[in-house]
């Protein structure tokens, strides 16, 4: 499998549910971010990941807990989420944090809390 | 980062070229112009980006202005598939601070390909 995946493609879960979002990337790069995308809203850089480290976390709540093992997979842990936390939530890689390297975006997951 | 600002919305005929445009007028030297685009409930998808000069890939030509203040994305055929958000972005490239890969999304331009 090419460029970025993500699983599950759609989740609903309730408020005092825990579920993880997982994405792969297969392109070698060393940078990868979580972004969220709200109904009518622009998209927005969650978490940052540079050669397994986190660099950047955007004001993020915590119940958002990122886990990045190794540069080709991250995950963000949800656990106690509010019904305004639907959204698609997007992964994206980059061959490195910094520099003019584009970013490389998976397909989301459409997340759905009841 | 700079900020940009775009039309909300532009119509193109299908075979005709699709010509953007973006203003960046805060635009620093060390910044670079990106366009993305979105297309309905999928991941963005990266299409160019440049410093100065102007630049042509596969996808499209990124015509930047000499003073850097503004800049056009030119889809040379446009077709239905073309139908997408546009997003022009404004990034600065440095190795620490907070902008580790930073993409700050606006709006964007809502581009209709009818035929």
């Amino acid at each position: 499998e090419t460029g970025v995946t993500q699983t599950p493609r759609h989740l609903v879960m309730g408020m005092t549910n825990k579920k993880s979002l997982k994405c792969e990337q297969h392109l070698g790069h060393n940078a990868m971010y979580w972004y969220k995308q709200s109904a009518k809203k622009p998209l927005e850089l969650m978490f940052v990941y540079s050669l397994e480290e986190r660099v950047e976390n955007n004001s993020v709540p915590s119940r958002f807990s990122p886990e990045c093992p190794n540069s080709s997979h991250l995950f963000l842990h949800l656990h106690t989420l509010q019904p305004e936390d639907s959204a698609l939530y997007l992964c994206a890689s980059s061959q490195d944090a910094s520099g003019p390297y584009e970013q490389y975006f998976g397909p989301g997951t459409r997340l759905t809390v009841t | 980062d700079a900020k940009t600002t775009q039309p909300p919305s532009m119509d193109c005929a299908e075979g005709r070229a699709a010509n953007l445009p973006c203003n960046h007028s805060t635009i620093s030297g060390n910044e670079y112009v990106y366009w993305y685009r979105q297309i309905h409930s999928q991941g963005p998808q990266y299409i160019i980006h440049g410093l100065k000069n102007n630049e042509t890939n596969e996808m499209a030509s990124l015509i930047i202005t000499e003073d850097r203040k503004s800049s056009t994305l030119i889809l040379p055929h446009a077709t239905l598939r073309d139908t997408a958000v546009y997003y022009c972005i404004v990034r600065a490239h440095n190795a620490g601070g907070t902008s580790y890969g930073k993409l700050t999304f606006g709006q964007g331009t809502i581009l209709t390909v009818h035929p």
